[in-house]
């Protein structure tokens, strides 16, 4: 299996651009969450998919942040217009259902974000 | 809701010596998973070893084994014949076993720097 498949790894923007991650799911998988990690505030949960509908977006900071799923092995996470306080890894996960393979949620390899 | 807590922000460990991670959490449910995630300097966020919370045996992974007190909410891992490449941050999360919308998440704790000194 190929994994949790995101891109860009690395992305160096300028203030207001609007950037876009992506993400490829394992197949198969059931569940799409997006976390974002800072030294200042750690892992956190920006919102997560079941079936490609959004369940919670509670950890969306604010409305400069988007995120989508067309379908079942893509998503999309778009910032604009981004800012510094931006920069973070940015990282996609995967799992089946969580009664299924040991509840087990996959991180993809993390898109590195600075906003300049 | 429930929470993770990693009470070493930082521990180093001689190699091939042993090593115990802690981490407490809270919550009301019966039924969970606890993982330990390693995240090396690649930041890719890697998988440890899983418990399942009606399990009472503690899970096993080679060198790595987990502690694990359902009464006391403690899930501590321990790292055996450390080596240099298991220097990484370790983090310590939570998942509920039900599938309860809203509920599918992996909460983590802060996290502990692991060094390993040579």
């Amino acid at each position: 299996d190929a994994g949790v498949i995101q891109s860009p790894r690395h992305e160096v923007t300028e203030m207001g651009q609007e950037v876009t991650l992506r993400c490829k799911p394992i197949s198969g998988h059931d569940y799409l969450f997006w976390y974002r990690q800072t030294m200042m505030r750690g892992l956190e949960l920006l919102i997560y998919f079941n079936n490609n509908v959004p369940i919670d977006d509670s950890g969306m900071p604010e409305d400069r942040f988007s995120a989508k799923m067309p379908n079942a092995s893509f998503s999309t996470l778009k910032i604009q217009p981004s800012e510094p306080r931006d920069s973070a890894v940015y990282f996609c996960a995967s799992s089946p259902l969580t009664l299924r393979s040991g509840n087990t949620i996959y991180f993809g390899e993390g898109s590195w974000l600075t906003v300049v | 809701a429930q929470t993770v807590t990693q009470s070493q922000p930082e521990m180093s460990v001689q190699e091939a010596e042993t090593v115990t991670l802690s981490c407490t959490y809270d919550t009301s449910e019966s039924d969970y998973y606890l993982f330990w995630y390693k995240q090396p300097p690649s930041r890719q966020m890697i998988l440890v070893i899983r418990q399942e919370a009606y399990k009472q045996q503690n899970a096993t992974e080679n060198r790595f084994s987990v502690n694990f007190q359902k009464a006391a909410k403690s899930f501590s891992l321990k790292i055996s014949d450390s080596q240099l490449g298991d220097a990484a941050m370790y983090f310590c999360a939570y998942r509920s076993l039900l599938s309860n919308f809203g509920n599918e998440k992996l909460t983590f704790g802060t996290g502990t720097r692991l060094t390993i000194i040579p």
